[in-house]
Formats: structure tokens, C-alpha cells, sequence
């Protein structure tokens, strides 16, 4: 079946580190990919998308190129803010029957400190 | 605009009681998904529902585990007799369509005592 695999946290990084969060998947198909953001006490908001391959997803300074060769989707950005401190889970939803599931990776804790 | 609205935040029962998760889908949303989240796991697909049909339970325990979406009213998720195992964070997303955007709620965290 379909499954995501993304880096095992916590990651801690000081203010203005690059950030890598690394994301793998596997699934039949053609699946849409994303990046879903958990800020503490909040529920899960859709930080970043792409549908084909070679798309890249951007938002909020952050930014992921969906990489059919080598079935991966991972999440960068520049340079992080404390602000961007949170859980972010990858996530897969298939182009088939069932093309409403959304499969999650287990997600990764980010904390920046200042 | 109110989001994806889900009560209570927290919710403890003890072994062998009913556990009733409430979600309201945000305006104008007729579709709405379960997920559970368990001790360091990802989020697993429940169950989805349309207005007062169960479209797709395949992510349901076979047993104790029940969802409704009633014409009038929020989405219910029932665990009845709840063991130690349900402890978890259940999440509810509504969208406007199957292949649209999900929209998630902020969670029920359960615990089972």
C-alpha cells in the first residue's frame, strides 16, 4: 500500500539555519504530495503542495520539488525562524479509487531557538 | 470564517467506558475524514463520511469503533468500552468535495486511564 517515510525528529536548529526535512514515499500511481504544518495547540494546515512530478511546492519561505526518480519530497528552507518551530508531516493522497486518503508520515518536531 | 471545529480538546475516560468525539466540518463542507494518531505513529485514515452516509470505513476497527454524520449536527466518532490501546489524538478534516483540499481540526486527545 501506500506509505510515507520522512526523517526522524527532533530536529533542533539555531535561528537562520538551513533546514532539511528529509521525505520518501512509496505508492502505485501517480500521487499528489504534500507538506502539512502542526503548530503547537493547533490543528494540521497544508503548508506546501505538488501534483506531477518536477513541481515544486513554496510557501512561507519553504520549499519541496517532487522527485519521481527518486520518490522523495523533501522540505528546505533557508533559513528558519523560531517562529517556524512545529511538527511538519509529509504526506501522500493517491490519483486512484481512493483518491480522498491521505497517507501521513509520522512526523518530525522542529524547534529553532534564538 | 470558523474552521474545522472538534470537541473536546481532551478527553480522559477509564477502561470500559463510551468515548463520543465530536466534529463540526467548516461552512459549506459536506465531506468529512477521521484520522488517528497514535504514540509516535503518523496520522491513519478512519473513515469517511457525506451527510448521512458512510462512504468508505475501511480504516475503522472492526469493533467499538462507530462514526456518524447526521443531517443536522456534527460528525460523532463513538468508541464504546475504551481500552488503554485508544488512547490517541483523533483528527477530523471536512472538505467540500473527495478530491478537493481537506481542511483539519485541531484534534481530540484521548486518554484512557
Amino acid at each position: 500500500g501506500d506509505s510515507v517515510t520522512q526523517m526522524e525528529g527532533p530536529v533542533t536548529l539555531s535561528e537562520e539555519a538551513f533546514l532539511t526535512i528529509n521525505c520518501t514515499y512509496t505508492a502505485t500511481g501517480y500521487p499528489s504530495l504534500f507538506w502539512y504544518v502542526q503548530y503547537p495547540g493547533e490543528g494540521l494546515q497544508l503548508l506546501l503542495k505538488a501534483t506531477k512530478a518536477d513541481d515544486k511546492g513554496s510557501n512561507k519561505g519553504f520549499e519541496a520539488t517532487y522527485r519521481k526518480e527518486t520518490t522523495s519530497f523533501h522540505l528546505e528552507k533557508g533559513s528558519v525562524q523560531v517562529s517556524d518551530s512545529a511538527v511538519y508531516f509529509c504526506a501522500l493522497r493517491n490519483s486512484g479509487g481512493s483518491n480522498y486518503k491521505l497517507a501521513f508520515g509520522k512526523g518530525t518536531l522542529l524547534t529553532v531557538n534564538p | 470564517n470558523a474552521g474545522v471545529m472538534q470537541n473536546p480538546r481532551h478527553l480522559v475516560r477509564r477502561r470500559g467506558q463510551e468515548a463520543r468525539l465530536r466534529c463540526s466540518p467548516m461552512k459549506g463542507h459536506s465531506h468529512v475524514y477521521w484520522y488517528r494518531q497514535l504514540p509516535e505513529e503518523g496520522l491513519k485514515f478512519m473513515v469517511y463520511l457525506q451527510k448521512e452516509n458512510i462512504i468508505d470505513e475501511s480504516g475503522m476497527p472492526k469493533e467499538r469503533f462507530s462514526a456518524e454524520f447526521p443531517k443536522e449536527g456534527p460528525s460523532i466518532l463513538r468508541i464504546q468500552q475504551v481500552v488503554r490501546g485508544d488512547s490517541a489524538a483523533y483528527f477530523c478534516a471536512s472538505s467540500d468535495g473527495g478530491k478537493t483540499e481537506a481542511f483539519f481540526g485541531q484534534g481530540t486527545r484521548l486518554t484512557v486511564v
